[in-house]
């Protein structure tokens, strides 16, 4: 079935090191994909997004990397600060009768240690 | 712009009850969408709406029932509150199908 799962569920980094979070994916139908952040007691926060037509994406430092051959994306985040504490979770959509559906990792709570 | 707003962001209800979740955008986006969030699990999708007048079942609607008259206002329904209720939910719009999601910040209910 359709299924978008993560690969660790916390993640503790050092203050000033780079974070990688990752996400695999089963529906190889699906063509965009979103990286969320989602601090306590509020509502997700659009990140970053992919296209399939792109394998790579950076922003402000962060970077979504899309490798559809193995159906992975991953989140990189530059010199981590203490902010970026939260969960992550990565969303994938594709069309489904002509409604773009959209499916939910579980999440990667991501710790920064100062 | 506000982006997306929910009310109330916290309420209890007795099984049984019925309540009313609040959920605006001032974005003018056409897709609104609200979802559950339950510990250890991904945002599940309960009902959707690609425009005023127009709403379609997500993966979880039992029990629940929306009405979009406005482009603005996106109200979640909750008849008969039962335990299995219990959750946090989100409401969300985007301009399309195609594009990035805004959520609110959620309304965190129980039912005991």
């Amino acid at each position: 079935g359709e299924n978008v799962g993560l690969h660790l569920p916390t993640l503790s980094v050092q203050e000033g090191d780079n974070s990688i979070i990752n996400c695999a994916y089963s529906n190889s139908a699906s063509d965009y994909f979103i990286w969320y952040k989602q601090e306590s007691g509020k509502g997700p926060q659009f990140i970053i997004d992919i296209r399939s037509n792109m394998d790579k994406r950076q922003g402000q430092r962060v970077t979504v990397l899309l490798n559809k051959t193995v159906k992975h994306l991953s989140l990189q985040i530059a010199a981590t600060q203490p902010g970026d504490s939260a969960v992550y979770f990565c969303a994938e959509m594709g069309d489904s009768g002509g409604y773009q559906k959209v499916t939910f990792g579980i999440g990667t709570k991501l710790q920064v240690i100062p | 712009n506000a982006g997306v707003t929910q009310t109330p962001k916290f309420r209890i209800l007795k099984i049984g009850q019925s309540m009313t979740l609040q959920c605006a955008q001032d974005m003018n986006h056409n897709y609104m969408y609200w979802y559950r969030q339950d510990p250890g699990m991904g945002l599940k999708l309960i009902y959707y709406s690609v425009g005023a007048g127009i709403t379609d079942k997500g993966e979880v609607p039992n029990g629940y029932n929306v009405s979009r008259s406005t482009t603005e206002d996106f109200p979640l329904r909750l008849e008969l509150a039962a335990p299995s209720q219990t959750s946090v939910y989100f409401c969300a719009s985007s301009l399309g199908g195609g594009q990035p999601q805004h959520f609110g910040d959620g309304t965190r209910l129980s039912i005991l």
